[in-house]
């Protein structure tokens, strides 16, 4: 069955230092995501992602976050400078198409830890 | 905005026997649909079960079923005749019908982690 995969599973990076986490979303779909998950607090929404643009992002998503589909296979999140706070379970997710009643299939998520 | 609340942060159950986890959301929307994922230890979430909140019926999926209450706006996940591979962190979510151009985020619990005892 097709999954969505992350790597790493878990990047460790010094405060101020660029994290790009990976993601390779299911291939025939259209709709891509990242959420994350701070320790013991809720998933929250970051930005999603169609037809090579952003098509939404959250107030956390702020200019040192940045997207791309390089190759039209991965789907990547760009941290420009780590901050303590970016401490968390990122995850990827995909939708096969934009119906609000369709399932966000998500990956493993990958842990980044900010020194 | 939306927000999702999810009272127990942990739970335990039999196995064998049933639980039921609560959730809680508060919307001014009229259209929209509700989800639970799961979330097995060091594993992708996965989708259990979903509630269109225009159908009055309550979805059930197997073992699965919700306890859709529109008007008090809860949306509650029974499990029946638990087993162990059940236990893991669950989150309820909600999704808004109405794009006006975005593409459908889910807005999420905390989550409440099941344990089941054999």
């Amino acid at each position: 069955e097709p999954e969505v995969t992350q790597t790493p599973s878990h990047q460790v990076t010094q405060m101020g230092q660029e994290v790009i986490l990976r993601c390779v979303p299911i291939s025939n779909h259209l709709y891509f995501y990242w959420y994350r998950q701070i320790l013991g607090q809720k998933v929250e929404f970051l930005v999603s992602f169609y037809n090579n643009e952003i098509s939404e992002k959250s107030e956390i998503f702020d200019d040192q976050f940045s997207v791309e589909r390089p190759d039209g296979s991965n789907f990547t999140l760009k941290i420009r400078s780590t901050k303590l706070e970016d401490s968390a379970m990122y995850f990827c997710a995909s939708m096969e198409r934009g119906a609000s009643y369709n399932e966000q299939f998500f990956g493993p998520g990958t842990r980044l830890t900010v020194l | 905005a939306q927000t999702v609340t999810q009272s127990q942060p942990e739970m335990s159950v039999q196995e064998a026997e049933t639980v039921t986890l609560s959730c809680t959301y508060d919307t001014s929307e009229s259209d929209y649909y509700l989800f639970w994922y799961k979330q097995p230890p060091s594993r992708q979430m996965i989708l259990v079960i979903r509630q269109e909140a225009y159908k009055q019926q309550n979805a059930t999926e197997n073992r699965f079923s919700v306890n859709f209450q529109k008007a008090a706006k809860s949306f509650s996940l029974k499990i029946s005749d638990s087993q162990l591979g059940d236990a893991a962190m669950y989150f309820c979510a909600y999704r808004s019908a109405n794009y006006g151009g975005s593409q459908g985020n889910l807005i999420f619990g905390k989550g409440t982690k099941l344990s089941v005892k054999p």
